[in-house]
């Protein structure tokens, strides 16, 4: 079947943008995430939503960040005002549960660049 | 293209070997651990995982060791093959959250 589908796959922005990441999660996992990774960095948290709601946002860095999946299915990470510390790649997994011990399934990531 | 194994220790064997890679963990509340595999270009992939009621446990061609002693963890690989070639990540959760932090990373380089 189809796995977690992230687009576009590469954007090229100037400092200051606006900018909108999208995720497609695997048809009816519950929980989604994102994650930003740095070049030669392990994938940093985000946040993590349970069905529609964001049930832990610790990880985003500021309000400049916002993330939504208004019907369980597809979310979008919208950065404003964007900054060339945010050039990363951010990538989006789905799981199919609640529970913290269920394998998550991670997109190809969408690679950001702020010049 | 751009590596994610940019700047991350490295660790080299030979095909046919087996590979040990290894992990130290920084939060003793951690109760769930994982070993990701990461290709250049391509998201992480799950490999193996350990909860921490176990110190061992063993999948195809890989086992996860876990001390919790020490707060330690490593990925052994059997008979080691080019298509392992990548950066392997392990990950730990805090009981009841969800919320992976992943570490560093070692880039593996199997020699034909």
């Amino acid at each position: 079947g189809a796995g977690v589908s992230q687009t576009p796959s590469n954007k090229v922005t100037e400092k200051g943008k606006y900018v909108e990441l999208r995720c497609d999660p695997i048809s009816g996992h519950t929980a989604l995430y994102w994650y930003r990774q740095s070049l030669g960095q392990g994938p940093e948290f985000l946040i993590y939503f349970q069905g529609t709601g964001a049930a832990d946002d610790s990880g985003l860095p500021n309000d400049r960040f916002f993330a939504v999946r208004p019907e369980g299915s597809v979310s979008t990470l919208k950065i404003q005002r964007t900054e060339r510390g945010d050039s990363a790649v951010y990538l989006c997994a789905s799981s199919p549960g609640t529970s913290a011990y269920n394998e998550q399934f991670f997109g190809p990531g969408t690679r950001l660049t702020v010049l | 293209g751009e590596s994610v194994g940019l700047h991350l220790p490295t660790l080299s064997v030979q095909e046919g070997d087996n590979s040990i890679i290894n992990c130290a963990y920084s939060n003793s509340a951690s109760d769930y651990f994982i070993w990701y595999k990461q290709e250049s270009g391509k998201g992480p992939q799950f490999i193996i995982d350990i909860r921490s009621n176990m110190d061992k446990r063993q999948g195809q061609r890989v086992t996860v060791l876990l001390n919790k002693t020490v707060k330690h963890l490593s990925l052994q690989i059997a008979a080691t093959q080019p298509g392992d070639s990548a950066v392997y990540f392990c990950a730990e959760n805090l009981r009841g959250y969800q919320k992976v932090t992943f570490g560093t990373g070692t880039k593996l380089q199997v020699i034909p």
